[in-house]
């Protein structure tokens, strides 16, 4: 079934460790995000990718990292994790050139807690 | 500052009409989506305007008015499976979406 895979699923991470999530789409689309989702407030937007090679920094992207060395894959570091990172983490993407006129579709998310 | 404004919550009775509104003050726009959001996941895709007016599509419809800087999500016929957030978004002069907190709809017999 085509679509976007966000991998853990969960995971609590005690601070200061270092932790990648993944994600990866079968759709072959250009454009692909990521937010964090937290109660109370919208999607924010943390890094994006308009194409394989290139990425861009969104709203908060301070403590997270990102790599886009293909099409399929764009996982999200953060290097040393801080309790204000626990959040759930929303994966993305989209079909043309990326940016916000296209429909974007979401993976399942990682609910992620810092200890 | 960016702004996205809807209601935290609304409470509708089945095979009733339900409008959610959604007010923005952005830089620039190019267009404004909605999407739905189960508990526990992933939003899924509504509508998109970019020009004023209403699109309907099925028991959904969204209207946009740019000069208001205002959208509303009209829902008819409700399911007890609307019971959802539902999530406004526009995009702004960098083309980036600017996502409201969502409005949570629940949906009584």
């Amino acid at each position: 079934i085509a679509g976007i895979t966000q991998a853990p699923t969960s995971q609590i991470l005690a601070a200061g460790r270092r932790m990648t999530l993944r994600c990866t789409q079968d759709m072959r689309h250009n454009a692909m995000y990521w937010y964090r989702q937290d109660l109370g407030l919208g999607l924010r937007l943390i890094h994006y990718s308009n194409t394989a090679g290139t990425t861009g920094k969104g709203e908060v992207p301070d403590g997270y990292s990102v790599s886009r060395a293909n099409t399929d894959d764009f996982p999200l570091t953060l290097a040393s994790a801080v309790p204000s990172q626990t959040s759930v983490y929303f994966c993305a993407s989209s079909d043309g050139q990326g940016g916000g006129t296209d429909t974007q579709y979401f993976g399942p998310g990682t609910r992620l807690t810092v200890l | 500052g960016q702004n996205i404004d809807q209601p935290t919550e609304m409470t509708a009775t089945e095979g009733a009409i339900v409008q959610i509104n959604c007010t923005y003050q952005t830089s620039g726009f190019n267009g404004l989506f909605w999407y739905q959001q189960h508990a526990g996941e992933a939003p899924t895709f509504l509508s998109y305007n970019v020009l004023d007016g209403l699109e309907e599509k099925g028991r959904f419809s969204s209207f946009l008015s740019r000069s208001k800087g205002y959208s509303y999500l009209l829902l008819k016929e409700l399911q007890m499976k609307d019971s959802a957030s539902y999530l406004c978004a526009v995009s702004d002069s960098n083309y980036q979406l600017i996502w409201g907190a969502g409005t949570k709809l629940i949906i009584k017999p």
